[in-house]
């Protein structure tokens, strides 16, 4: 069934260092793998995918990596900045007909000036 | 470009009372529509979800309902509210031609039941 969470667990980083956030995913019928970073307040914004026969992905100044075979999936923030403080979730779309996408329990990042 | 809205942004009911949440979606035509509900310091909980009017999938037994009366709006409603409705709602579209995973987020609903 769907992640509802627990209370989020929090990752505190120094400005201009690399951040690591990982997820684990329990269903194997999804085809893409995303990453979404939400602010206070404010509704989920995406921020990279990567399909489920990939292991990795760049964008700018952000990577995603996929190990399916422990089921694993980690966002890497490259120079870290006050303004990546945020909730970060990662979610995943299921191979169906209706696109469902389902989110896993968020880690908040704390950017330490 | 595409752009969604959700309406009203912030309000508080009685238990009890009706809701009636509204989300519209413009410069799209025919995607795909998403409830979620979220608790506070959690993760979204997919609510309902639609690939066209009149057509609702329900994930999870609940007090609310959603309905699609035209191809860009989705109404999220509750004949009567339980303090367990209060929330943050979050209404997000998704065009039928992406083969990715992007949703496109509203600024959410936050909802509080008292």
């Amino acid at each position: 069934g769907e992640s509802v969470g627990l209370h989020l667990p929090t990752l505190s980083v120094q400005e201009g260092d690399n951040s690591i956030i990982n997820c684990a995913y329990s269903n194997s019928a999804s085809d893409y793998f995303i990453w979404y970073k939400q602010e206070s307040g404010k509704g989920p914004q995406f921020i990279i995918d990567i399909r489920s026969n990939m292991d990795k992905r760049q964008g700018q100044r952000v990577t995603v990596l996929l190990n399916k075979t422990v089921k694993h999936l980690s966002l890497q923030i490259a120079a870290t900045q006050p303004g990546d403080s945020a909730v970060y979730f990662c979610a995943e779309k299921l191979k169906t007909s209706y696109d469902k996408v389902i989110f896993g329990p968020g880690t908040s990042l704390s950017v330490i000036p | 470009s595409q752009t969604i809205h959700q309406w009203p942004a912030t309000l508080v009911q009685p238990v009890g009372s009706p809701l009636s949440l509204e989300c519209t979606v413009e410069g799209t035509s025919n995607p795909n529509l998403y409830w979620y509900r979220q608790a506070a310091g959690r993760g979204l909980q997919l609510l309902f979800y639609s690939v066209g009017i009149g057509q609702i999938s329900s994930e999870v037994p609940q007090n609310l309902s959603a309905s699609r009366p035209q191809d860009r709006q989705f109404i999220l409603s509750s004949k009567k509210l339980l303090l367990s409705d209060s929330g943050f709602y979050l209404c997000a579209w998704r065009g039928l031609a992406v083969r990715g995973g992007e949703l496109f987020f509203g600024e959410g609903s936050r909802l509080t039941v008292l």
